[in-house]
Parts: C-alpha cells; sequence; structure tokens
C-alpha cells in the first residue's frame, strides 16, 4: 500500500530549463492537488483536479502545467524553471463523500533552480 | 476568497506544559472543515486534529484539544502535557465542504519543546 509516491525526492534545474515532477496514488482518489512551501508562506494550492480529465488553477498557478488522464496519476510541468520556483513541492489525493473524507501527502519534492 | 492566518511564527513550551497555538480564518461559507497537521523535520504530513464547523463539540484526540469557535472564526490548537516530539511546524488548514481538493493552509508556526 505505497499512497502517494512523488518523484524526484530531490531536483537542481537551471534557469530555463524544463522538468515535470511526477505523482502517482494507489488509493482510487477522485482529488489530487499540488501544493509548494516556502518559509513563512505555508502550502499554497498550485493546482487540482476532481478527477480524470479535470484540473482547475489554484492560488500560485503561474509557470506550472497540470494534466490528469488517469486517475492514478497527476503530473506537475515547468515549463522553464526560474529562481523563483525554488521551493518544496507536495502532492496530495484525497475523497470526499458526504462527510467522510481524508488526505494523504507524498513525501515532497525539493527542487532548487540556479 | 478564504484564508487562513497563524500569527505566531514561532513558539516554545517546557515538557510536560501546556501550550495553545493560534489560528483564525476568514470564510463566508457555513459549512467546511477545519485541520491542524504537524510536519516534523522529515517533511511528513502527518494530521494531529480536525473539526466540522456543523459540530459545536470541540475535536480531542488524546493530548491535542482545538478551542472552536465559529463566530470568531478561530481555530486554535492545545497541546497538553507537552512531549520532545511534538517538536515540529504546525499548520492550520481549511476546506469547503463541496470542495475535497482544496486545502487552504495558514503560514504555519514552528513548536519548540524544551527538555
Amino acid at each position: 500500500n505505497a499512497g502517494v509516491t512523488q518523484t524526484p525526492k530531490f531536483q537542481v534545474l537551471k534557469t530555463g530549463q524544463s522538468m515535470t515532477l511526477q505523482c502517482a496514488q494507489d488509493m482510487n482518489h477522485e482529488y489530487m492537488s499540488w501544493y509548494r512551501q516556502d518559509p513563512g508562506m505555508g502550502l499554497r494550492l498550485i493546482h487540482y483536479s476532481v478527477g480524470a480529465g479535470i484540473t482547475d488553477q489554484g492560488e500560485v498557478p503561474n509557470g506550472y502545467n497540470v494534466s490528469r488522464s488517469t486517475t492514478e496519476d497527476f503530473p506537475l510541468r515547468l515549463l522553464s524553471a526560474a529562481p523563483s520556483q525554488t521551493s518544496v513541492y507536495f502532492c496530495a489525493s484525497s475523497y470526499s463523500s458526504g462527510r467522510n473524507y481524508g488526505y494523504t501527502f507524498g513525501s515532497g519534492t525539493r527542487l532548487t533552480v540556479v | 476568497a478564504q484564508t487562513v492566518t497563524q500569527s505566531q511564527p514561532e513558539m516554545s513550551v517546557q515538557e510536560a506544559e501546556t501550550v495553545t497555538l493560534s489560528c483564525t480564518y476568514d470564510t463566508s461559507e457555513s459549512d467546511y472543515y477545519l485541520f491542524w497537521y504537524k510536519q516534523p523535520p522529515s517533511r511528513q504530513m502527518i494530521l494531529v486534529i480536525r473539526q466540522e464547523a456543523y459540530k459545536q463539540q470541540n475535536a480531542t484526540e488524546n493530548r491535542f484539544s482545538v478551542n472552536f469557535q465559529k463566530a470568531a472564526k478561530s481555530f486554535s490548537l492545545k497541546i497538553s502535557d507537552s512531549q520532545l516530539g511534538d517538536a515540529a511546524m504546525y499548520f492550520c488548514a481549511y476546506r469547503l465542504h463541496n470542495q475535497g481538493g482544496k486545502l487552504i493552509f495558514g503560514q504555519g508556526t514552528e513548536l519548540s519543546v524544551k527538555p
């Protein structure tokens, strides 16, 4: 029972490079989301998905793209990395059925853009 | 837009003592959930306690309890009999009942526990 798997755990990029942060869950959760964590700012929502084929923007979507072709996977793409995107990124999956709900977070990806 | 504010960037408590972490939020909605998450240095996000806004009774989980004041939009976390393992970053979070994928977090409070 893996839960939410994020890869890679660490990454260093040069400004202008592109990359994809991977997120996969094996719990058949309908919701998935990406957050970035910066000192003094908590976790801020980048993009989220309410099901396969459906995504929406969060608080800080600029510079990031997402897609959700399957229930299990929700990759986050940085098209042209900038130093301002240096952060720790968390993926989360969740379910919500009436008053029954739960969240599972991945272990995070520390990204440094130089 | 909903916002969550934690006004205490850092807190310190003596082992075995009690500490209260503050959280306020802003929303015009009536049906929502509130959470406290713990993040130790491992970066793992651990759910500490949660509160449904429609419930008047304050949630309790062992040494952790909340003081939920809906009218004041306040949601504080009380940790009793503090232990060294409680040292971590604590985040308050909010979500609307009908928006399962969206958690709104506060800025976090770094809690240190002195032996």
